[in-house]
């Protein structure tokens, strides 16, 4: 059964640093990676899709990658600001029948002014 | 639509009254997930629709939760004899295909039900 994982399950930063959020999976055997961004009471906005033969997606700030072999991912915000406090969301999407994303945790970004 | 819509966002229901919650997928996408937050916790599955082949309901927690689609578009997921443990946000997801093409999921905004 494929569990993800976060970690940190919340971390504090101050406005201008950067900043990695870690996502780890247990079964390598996956379609795709996609990050989300969840502001409090609301839905999920999708940040990155990375695909299982891809090593890395950049968009704006963020950069994210994929080692599928080790089961890791990594999400890089650059120059962090207030705007980016929110709960970051790591999702793979199984092969092998299930069809549908296995959710992290998540972890609750704040980003002091 | 442009995303995938939701309604209503917010609904409060007297414990043992039924609810219905709607999601509008995009256009033309042919897969429709919904999911379930609790308060502090992960994202649950409930079921999966994708295009006309029977709905994958095994994350349904009891038989008082059902859905369907109607015409490949529109779900309706409804609650019968609504429960204090079934206040949560439920979130519906579509995508452009089946997993092996390798789309990603587009969510709605929630509808975030209180059971009193």
């Amino acid at each position: 059964k494929q569990e993800v994982t976060q970690i940190p399950a919340a971390l504090s930063v101050p406005e201008g640093e950067n900043l990695v959020l870690n996502c780890s999976f247990t079964d390598s055997a996956i379609y795709n990676l996609q990050w989300f961004r969840q502001d409090p009471g609301k839905g999920l906005t999708s940040l990155l899709l990375i695909q299982s033969s891809q090593r890395e997606q950049t968009s704006g700030r963020l950069n994210a990658s994929l080692d599928k072999s080790s089961g890791r991912s990594t999400l890089y915000i650059a120059a962090s600001q207030p705007g980016d406090s929110a709960t970051y969301l790591c999702a793979v999407l199984p092969q092998g029948g299930s069809e549908k994303l296995v959710f992290g945790k998540g972890t609750k970004l704040t980003v002091n002014p | 639509g442009a995303g995938v819509s939701q309604s209503p966002s917010n609904k409060v229901t007297e414990k043992g009254k039924d609810v219905e919650l709607r999601c509008d997928p995009i256009s033309g996408h042919t897969a429709l997930y919904w999911y379930r937050q609790s308060l502090g916790q992960g994202l649950e599955f409930l079921i999966y629709f994708q295009g006309n082949s029977a709905p994958d309901k095994s994350g349904l927690p009891s038989d008082r939760f059902s859905a369907e689609r109607t015409g490949g578009s529109v779900s309706t997921l409804t609650i019968q004899r609504t429960q204090q443990e079934d206040s949560a946000v439920y979130l519906c997801a579509s995508s452009l295909g089946d997993p092996g093409g390798g789309y990603g999921y587009t969510f709605g905004s929630g509808t975030r039900l209180t059971v009193v």
